[in-house]
């Protein structure tokens, strides 16, 4: 496997489930990133974690639970979602933050669509 | 927060048309990335520009910096089918974080 891949691809699930999503890196970053993406809305940045620490969290709801064991690895833990939950979850990953001339380049993963019922 | 505003929103062009997409902001650029995104997948780097005025090109892709570092455009030239996708700009504001714009959606037909 090369790049960020993310599982599952495609996920249903009701109000009351508990899941995980589940993001792994293979390009030796130290950055890695979960993003929202809505219809109709900007790509909305969720968890920020650098070498495994949470470095930003964006107002996100405590029904989503973000967890990262290592620097490769990234879990996002939902429970009792909303409808309105529905939406493409990205993992992205940086070779670390952005910051004295740095750019952060980013690198995503294909996504998870959630679909809540 | 920074927005970023794109326009257009959707561009529906046929194959070997040339298009300008544009990305706007009330707040200066420290440096602007634009991603595409093919349905079904992530978005995809496809240029940082930091200094203002820059202009890189990447096959038929020409990306431009403004003077003011407040705007940027993306032309491409004689669109191709492969070209169709959701063109994202996006900007680093804090350490962490990169904000991304509106996107243009962009259909090229045959």
């Amino acid at each position: 496997e090369t790049g960020v891949t993310q599982t599952p691809r495609h996920l249903v699930m009701g109000m009351t489930n508990k899941k995980s999503l589940k993001c792994e890196q293979h390009l030796g970053h130290n950055a890695m990133y979960w993003y929202k993406q809505s219809a109709k809305k900007p790509l909305e940045l969720m968890f920020v974690y650098s070498l495994e620490e949470r470095v930003e969290n964006n107002s996100v709801p405590s029904r989503f639970s973000p967890e990262c064991p290592n620097s490769s690895h990234l879990f996002l833990h939902l429970h009792t979602l909303q409808p309105e939950d529905s939406a493409l979850y990205l993992c992205a990953s940086s070779r670390g933050l952005a910051g004295g001339g740095l750019v952060n380049e980013q690198f995503f993963g294909p996504g998870t669509r959630l679909t809540v019922l | 927060t920074q927005l970023l505003e794109q326009s257009p929103q959707f561009l529906s062009i046929q194959e070997g048309e040339n298009l300008t997409v544009y990305c706007n902001s009330s707040s200066v650029f420290s440096s602007l990335q634009w991603y595409r995104q093919e349905p079904g997948e992530g978005p995809v780097l496809l240029v940082t520009v930091v200094t203002g005025g820059e202009v890189k090109k990447l096959k038929r892709l020409t990306f431009q910096f403004g003077d003011a570092r407040k705007d940027s455009s993306l032309h491409i030239t004689a669109a191709q089918p492969g070209d169709t996708g959701l063109y994202l700009c996006a900007t680093t504001g804090t350490a962490s974080k990169l904000t991304f714009g509106t996107g243009t959606r962009l259909q090229v037909t045959l």
